[in-house]
């Protein structure tokens, strides 16, 4: 069974850069795939930020494309998240997900809630 | 981009009752619609993808359909265990890949 544990400070700091990792279990990441991260907030819902595969290849959403940077380590297992410049507008649950056969998201960490705050 | 919008946002049903929930977005994406389950404090589950295709291990009261812009979710027979929010997300292009806003399903 494919798991994923998102992992990162709970709290960031105004114009501070956020950022966060995702360890997958159960599954290699260079076996395939794409991986992807997505947040929630309240004011927001869900909002796809952007997806990598194994090999270095992005896509980011447009919306925050000029802050995003994702990256992979598979060695490790891992990939990662980070998010440049954060405000209070950033504040939300971040989820790493696989992205499956047809970029729909099959399965989930549990959520790692980031709140952006002095 | 590809607007994703949820009717309704709010559905009151009873244990038994058969519960439809549409998604329309705001240009055609054939059949590129996955539903998700969100429960309180949890991560959304995947239910269908490819508009109608059900994820292995979801329960068969759950079904999709539709294509080009109008899509519904239904439960056939609406069990404890289904009151949740519903999302629809379209994967037509990556540019950028969006969801609907939610319906949530409560108990009447």
């Amino acid at each position: 069974q494919v798991q994923l544990q998102e992992s990162g400070p709970g709290l960031v700091k105004p114009s501070e850069t956020l950022s966060l990792t995702c360890t997958v279990s159960g599954y290699y990441i260079i076996s395939g795939y794409y991986w992807g991260w997505i947040r929630q907030s309240p004011g927001k819902g869900l909002e796809w930020i952007g997806s990598i595969y194994h090999g270095g290849t992005t896509y980011y959403n447009p919306s925050l494309k000029s802050r995003v940077t994702i990256s992979v380590d598979t060695s490790n297992n891992q990939f990662s998240l980070r998010l440049s410049s954060v405000t209070a507008a950033d504040t939300a649950v971040y989820y790493c997900a696989r992205v499956g056969e047809y970029d729909y998201f099959d399965f989930w960490g549990q959520g790692n809630l980031v709140t952006v705050s002095s | 981009d590809i607007e994703m919008t949820q009717s309704p946002s709010t559905l009151s049903a009873s244990v038994g009752d058969r519960v439809i929930i549409t998604c329309r977005a705001s240009q055609s994406i054939s059949s590129w619609l996955a539903w998700y389950q969100q429960k309180p404090g949890k991560a959304p589950n995947l239910l269908i993808y490819k508009a109608s295709s059900l994820k292995s291990g979801v329960p068969s009261r759950f079904s999709g359909s539709g294509s080009g812009t109008e899509f519904t979710l239904t439960i056939s027979s609406l069990q404890p265990d289904d009151f949740a929010t519903y999302y629809c997300q379209q994967y037509n292009s990556y540019s950028p890949l969006t969801f609907g806003g939610g319906t949530k399903v409560d108990i009447k």
